[in-house]
């Protein structure tokens, strides 16, 4: 299977701040890359996929880049509603992995 | 609007099983992947199991063996059956709706809110 790295895995910002969160795979997966936001007791949202596609919907401070190997989720301005749990998750394989999830908690 | 709703979960002994069912409205089931994905508590996201459009079923190694997809198309329903339930096990059980763009499946972009399986003696 392929693994999926995020780092950090707590990330301590304030409302305004511009936050990256770095996902690394353990192989290429080319663009195969999904983003999700996680809240406390809710399903995950999809934020990006193919690296670097904005899901419809969701607003255009976050983005997404990268490919090979090295990812990047980036919120260009924190919100209230951006603390959460971020995973990314890759497609590369059959077999679906999540990376172990990054924190963005208030600072 | 698209929708899922999970139930089916609740309190299992080690060994025993348990089935989940997904309830869809808004989109046809059958026509569609569709994955389950599980969260234990506290942890991270696991991938579990898919279903292709055309009925082909794929697991994550930690289930093959033990748990089955399948989908009734009349009720436009999704299910996991899950027997030789372990501690490990122990989890939150989404369904979600599967993205395929080439052969096999991409990402999620639909999911429910999640049904607790938890396995305890």
């Amino acid at each position: 299977d392929i693994q999926m790295t995020q780092s950090p895995s707590t990330l301590s910002a304030s409302v305004g701040d511009r936050v990256t969160i770095t996902c690394r795979a353990s192989q290429s997966i080319s663009s195969w890359l999904a983003w999700y936001q996680q809240k406390p007791g809710k399903a995950p949202k999809l934020l990006i996929y193919k690296a670097s596609s904005l899901e419809s919907g969701v607003p255009s401070r976050f983005s997404g880049s990268g490919s090979g190997t090295e990812f990047t989720l980036t919120i260009s301005s924190l919100q209230p509603d951006d603390f959460a749990t971020y995973y990314c998750q890759q497609y590369n394989s059959y077999s679906l992995t999540f990376g172990g999830g990054t924190k963005v908690e208030i600072k | 609007e698209v929708q899922l709703v999970e139930s089916g979960g609740g309190l299992v002994q080690p060994g025993g099983s348990l089935r989940l069912s997904c309830a869809a409205s808004g989109f046809t089931v059958s026509s569609n992947y569709m994955s389950w994905v599980r969260q234990a508590p506290g942890k991270g996201l696991e991938w579990v199991s898919v279903i292709y459009s055309g009925g082909s079923t794929y697991y994550a190694d930690s289930v093959k063996g033990r748990f089955t997809i399948s989908r009734d198309n009349s009720k436009n329903t999704l299910y996991l059956q899950m027997n030789s339930l372990r501690a490990e096990d122990t989890a939150v059980y989404y369904c979600a709706r599967t993205v395929v763009t080439g052969v096999g499946p991409d990402y999620f972009d639909y999911w429910g809110q999640g049904t607790l399986v938890t396995v305890s003696s």
